[in-house]
């Protein structure tokens, strides 16, 4: 059975705290995704990677950061958390470029 | 560039079915794909549908695709309390997947 794990359900960080939240895929997938999604918004993308060590920015990736050093997890990284990434935040993997996307259970981050 | 575009809400009764629609701009997505999220989890991959094909049944579920169109949609027989969720369409040729806005369907007893 395919996996995708995020390692927190639920998050609660204070204004301008260095985030990190990880994402783990056990499919062997040469690419993978983080998107945050808002009520109205529907999902977003933030940050993409096709490969070990790179990182291409998505559709918004201003505050946030990226770290792919293994195949198997990517990392999401809030430099310096505010109030407007209060969100859910979904990871997800696929084997190809625009095939079937995995996702994990998503991320439910409070700033404060 | 492209886009992917669906109603915001569903609602209907039990027993009733439910047909969430979807419009797409990218002619090239090869495979077409409809996703279900539950409240406080992830998408989970409800079914797809080749983009050479007009129709894909599975149980309950039949997908129609009307390529001219542009025109994607999801029907649900005997729709149950368990489906209520928020239903994604998603397409994607070479670049990534493009997701919809998404369709909160709510199912009345």
């Amino acid at each position: 059975d395919v996996k995708v794990t995020q390692s927190s359900r639920y998050l609660v960080k204070r204004t301008g705290e260095k985030v990190f939240l990880e994402c783990v895929q056990d499919m062997d997938h040469e690419n993978m995704f983080w998107y945050r999604q808002d009520p109205g918004l529907g999902l977003r993308l933030i940050y993409f990677s096709y490969d070990v060590k790179m990182k291409e920015k998505g559709d918004i990736p201003e505050g946030y950061s990226v770290s792919r050093e293994k195949k198997e997890r990517f990392s999401l990284i809030l430099e310096s958390a505010s109030t407007n990434q209060t969100s859910m935040y979904l990871c997800a993997s696929s084997p190809l470029p625009g095939t079937e996307a995995f996702f994990g259970q998503g991320t439910r981050l409070t700033v404060v | 560039g492209e886009d992917v575009e669906q109603s915001l809400f569903l609602s209907v009764r039990e027993g009733d079915s439910s047909v969430i629609n979807c419009t797409y701009t990218d002619s090239s997505s090869t495979y077409l794909y409809w996703y279900k999220q539950e409240p406080g989890a992830g998408l989970q991959l409800l079914t797809y549908i080749f983009s050479n094909m007009d129709m894909k049944q599975d149980q309950r579920l039949t997908v129609l695709l009307n390529k001219k169109d542009k025109h994607l949609s999801l029907r649900i027989a005997d729709t149950q309390t368990g489906d209520s969720a928020i239903y994604f369409c998603a397409g994607g040729s070479q670049g990534n997947l493009i997701f919809g806005k998404g369709t909160k369907l709510s199912v009345k007893p």
